[in-house]
């Protein structure tokens, strides 16, 4: 069964500072990769997706992600942060072909410290 | 071009209550799908729809019915509400991938 884990709940940064949230996923082939957004009393919002391809992902706000087969991974990240970035970061995998349907990681809260 | 939309914004049951919440979308999409968010738990799928006429269970379906009638439209009830099902929950339709509705706040006393 696919399932992903985010193993950072809360993460603390520097307006400024670069940024990398960890995602690792369990699929047995090439899943569909997701990062969505959650600002505070919102909808999720689609930063990036990887279907196939180039494994370097650009998405909107500046950030981009790394598709890592061998590590299972699909890590998010951004060189330098703005304080409107503070919001929670969701990983999700989905299965090609398969309804659609995606399973999502548990959420890393990002703060920002002026 | 609305998107996916939810009714209503929030909501508060007493235990025992019945209600039904609404998704609408005007993409034309085949594919709907609930969810509810609970703190530290992401989001979790309770029921999804592949077309018109068509429901399916997703991971926590228990306590919940739902129906699409009509392809914009995907409903979900709840027929007798309980505190455990206070949650905000979205709805989202998708082709390739999944939009978001902006979510309803429910709470059960």
């Amino acid at each position: 069964a696919q399932s992903v884990t985010q193993p950072d709940i809360h993460i603390t940064v520097s307006e400024g500072a670069s940024l990398e949230l960890r995602c690792n996923y369990s699929y047995g082939a090439t899943p569909y990769l997701f990062w969505y957004v959650q600002s505070p009393g919102q909808g999720l919002q689609l930063l990036l997706k990887y279907f196939s391809g180039d494994t370097l992902v650009q998405g909107i706000k500046g950030f981009e992600a790394e598709f890592k087969r061998s590590q299972s991974s699909f890590n998010l990240r951004k060189p330098s942060v703005h304080w409107s970035d503070a919001a929670e970061y969701f990983c999700a995998v989905g299965t090609p072909n398969r309804d659609d349907k995606i399973i999502f990681g548990k959420g890393t809260r990002l703060h920002i410290l002026p | 071009n609305a998107g996916v939309t939810q009714t209503p914004k929030f909501r508060v049951l007493k235990t025992g209550q019945s209600m039904t919440l609404l998704c609408a979308q005007d993409m034309n999409h085949e594919y709907m799908y609930w969810y509810r968010q609970d703190p530290g738990m992401g989001l979790r799928l309770i029921h999804y729809s592949v077309g018109e006429g068509t429901t399916a269970k997703g991971e926590v379906p228990d306590g919940y019915n739902v129906s699409r009638l009509k392809k914009q439209n995907f409903l979900l009830g709840l027929e007798s509400a309980a505190p455990s099902q206070t949650s905000v929950y979205f709805c989202a339709s998708s082709q390739n991938e999944q939009f978001f509705g902006p979510g309803t706040r429910l709470t059960v006393l």
